[in-house]
């Protein structure tokens, strides 16, 4: 167990439709970091929260968005949603110094479009 | 062309044999080198983290870094059926915004 939890663990949807998946870190985690895993893609990197503020950005649509709450937990919210959006998404959390070099992976929210 | 690249296998070997695995970039900014293990199904789980160039070792693993030649690897001594997995190499110029490579599944034979 990571100590990283993401809900929901599985979800099915309908396409042009909005979901939340929801993260929290590890205690003590300041970072946060949402992935993107699909079969022909491999984990791409969405985007990083510090401490409730944004700290860098990837490859995340625009009809995709995300925050951090002053508790540290964060969520990823998923609008117009189509078929090409079905994935596993997968949460990390780090304490964001250079020395651990670690991040804690969630187990994964199975997102299905149909 | 995708800034890392990683064959994705399927890599089969016999229990006991060493395992190699490897991946290449293109991005000469890369200083953070990471391999990571992921179950089926599972959340990856960081098996090395490597700063700059040089090896590491650490019980059966060893992960080995040449930025000369943007070429980082992975050996697995002794191999087990439980290390039977996906490997995947992450890298990063700046810490945070890990680029992953695609993965390579190994499969150990009993």
């Amino acid at each position: 167990d990571s100590g990283v939890t993401q809900t929901p663990k599985h979800l099915i949807t309908a396409t042009g439709q909005r979901v939340t998946l929801r993260c929290s870190p590890r205690s003590g985690d300041l970072s946060v970091y949402w992935y993107q895993q699909s079969l022909d893609q491999g984990l791409q990197f969405l985007i990083q929260y510090y401490n409730g503020e944004e700290r860098a950005k990837g490859n995340i649509l625009e009809r995709f968005s995300a925050q951090q709450f002053p508790d540290l937990h964060s969520e990823l919210n998923l609008s117009s949603l189509e078929l090409g959006d079905s994935a596993l998404y997968f949460c990390a959390s780090s304490v964001d110094t250079e020395n651990t070099g670690e991040l804690f992976f969630g187990e994964g929210s199975r997102l299905t479009v149909l | 062309q995708k800034e890392v690249e990683q064959d994705p296998g399927p890599l089969s070997v016999p229990e006991g044999a060493i395992v190699s695995l490897n991946c290449t970039y293109s991005n000469s900014a890369f200083q953070y080198f990471m391999w990571y293990r992921q179950y089926s199904r599972k959340g990856p789980e960081l098996l090395m983290y490597t700063y700059s160039s040089g090896n590491k070792e650490d019980g059966r693993f060893t992960a080995q870094v040449d930025k000369s030649s943007k070429y980082i690897s992975l050996f697995i001594r002794d191999s087990q059926p439980s290390d039977s997995a996906t490997y995947l190499c992450a890298m990063s110029s700046s810490w945070g915004k890990f680029q992953f490579g695609a993965g390579t599944q190994v499969v150990v034979t009993p």
